[in-house]
């Protein structure tokens, strides 16, 4: 079993719907969840972080944490062409290396 | 803020050759570096966590030798590929974690834009 897992996908929404990119991990002690956003042949771009149980939301993002489950989801709202990219979730111990454990990454297409 | 910048964006090299790629942290301070490979349609890949001041801790598989970290300050740690080998061809990411307490930035990672290595 891996330490982060998500869908490979592709996930594929119509322009304007709503995106849900999930991953679950495996690790309880970890504490820091991050979404990032990498586009092709680019390099991941932080989007949205998340420290607590519940929802945080940020613009179109609202990321979702659930430490019982062991999952950590993000919704897209509005999904515009220019979401789509590969989104990666990663997961820190907050040991003070601070070394993130990324998933594979749930790629996503918005069609117009 | 948190710009993060690596140089060279690309390089193409022969066989045998050894390239150094350099990680900058542009407005905060990093005492941790990080260095992934990326090969096309696959996952980020950690090589090693740089620390300023100390030896690189290298994940397993990865040769420390071939891959040389040197992270000589809070804003720079640079990758020597030595001898580098047409199977090195990759994107090199580096990403840097800023200190606790900065204000503004988030206790997470900041990506590089990459280097991509062609391996001729």
């Amino acid at each position: 079993q891996k330490e982060v897992e998500q869908n490979s996908g592709p996930l594929s929404v119509p322009e304007g719907a709503i995106a849900s990119l999930n991953c679950t991990y495996s690790d309880r002690v970890s504490q820091s969840f991050f979404w990032y956003r990498q586009y092709s042949g680019k390099s991941p771009e932080l989007i949205m972080s998340i420290y607590s149980n519940g929802d945080k939301e940020d613009g179109r993002f609202t990321a979702q944490l659930n430490k019982a489950s062991q999952y950590v989801s993000l919704l897209i709202r509005d999904s515009q062409p220019s979401d789509s990219a590969t989104y990666l979730c990663a997961v820190n111990k907050n040991t003070n290396a601070g070394k993130s454990t990324f998933g594979d990454g749930t790629t996503l297409t918005v069609k117009p | 803020g948190a710009v993060v910048s690596q140089h060279p964006s690309r390089v193409i090299c022969k066989s045998g050759t050894s390239v150094k790629i350099e990680c900058r942290s542009l407005d905060f301070q990093a005492t941790t570096m990080f260095w992934y490979r990326q090969f096309p349609k696959q996952s980020l890949m950690l090589m090693a966590t740089s620390n300023e001041g100390s030896k690189a801790t290298y994940e397993q598989g990865v040769e420390k030798d071939k891959f040389l970290i040197n992270h000589a300050s809070l804003t720079l740690s640079t990758l020597t590929v030595t001898s580098a080998h047409p199977e090195d061809s990759s994107f090199y990411i580096c990403s840097a974690r800023s200190l606790p307490g900065q204000e503004g930035f988030q206790e997470t990672q900041y990506f590089g834009p990459g280097t991509r290595l062609l391996v001729l």
